[in-house]
């Protein structure tokens, strides 16, 4: 299975900052990755997928980027609704499998 | 508007099964995958598998088979998961999410609001 390892486990930012979120495959996925959001008690939301195309309807303060075996989440000019877990998932290969998770504090 | 209606929160003994469902409206369910995940409490979330609306094909996370059963009722566009011989281990959220395929990328776009199952005697 391919391992995703995503960093940082948490993360606190002010509001109106830059933050990124790092996902690492144990081996090239081809840009097939998403980012999700998710908020306690609520289903995931897709933010972006195939590394960097930006899901309708998501903020374009939100953008991704990366190849291969490296990958990342940008979201610039945090808002207070920001605050929530990220997680990545690759779906290049079966079975598709999820990074562990950031959580985003915002201070 | 897309909406997947997940079945309600579910308790079962150990060793029991039990049957999820995923009732969707407001696109084509033939022409969609759908996934089937689970998020146990405070921790990842695992893939399940999935399987096309079209024509029930499956395909499965090798952890869940034997486990999870994937099937689809086109008549009334709706997915289902059986899980079989419960323990606690199972106990955990699951999602569905509809699954979007083409030029061979594929995207998970719309969840479904997750069914809570508690397994305890």
């Amino acid at each position: 299975d391919i391992q995703m390892t995503q960093s940082p486990a948490s993360l606190s930012a002010s509001l109106g900052e830059t933050v990124a979120i790092e996902c690492l495959p144990s081996e090239d996925i081809y840009n097939n990755l998403a980012w999700y959001q998710q908020k306690p008690g609520k289903s995931p939301q897709l933010l972006i997928y195939y590394a960097s195309s930006l899901q309708d309807g998501v903020p374009s303060r939100f953008s991704g980027s990366g190849s291969g075996t490296q990958y990342s989440l940008n979201i610039n000019s945090l808002e207070s609704e920001d605050a929530a877990t990220y997680f990545c998932l690759q779906d290049s290969e079966y079975p598709w499998t999820f990074g562990g998770g950031t959580k985003l504090e915002l201070k | 508007e897309v909406q997947l209606q997940q079945s309600g929160a579910e308790l079962v003994k150990p060793g029991a099964s039990v049957k999820l469902s995923c009732k969707t409206s407001g696109y084509t369910f033939n022409n969609y995958y759908m996934s089937w995940l689970r998020q146990m409490p405070g921790q990842n979330i695992e893939w399940i598998g999935n399987i096309y609306g079209g024509n029930g094909g499956t395909g499965y996370n090798q952890k869940f088979k034997g486990k999870a059963t994937l099937t689809v009722d086109k008549s009334s566009s709706t997915a289902y998961m059986d899980l079989s011989s419960l323990t606690s281990e199972d106990s955990a959220v699951y999602f569905c999410a509809r699954t979007h395929y083409n030029s061979f990328i594929y995207v998970m776009d719309a969840w479904g609001q997750g069914t809570s199952v508690t397994v305890s005697s």
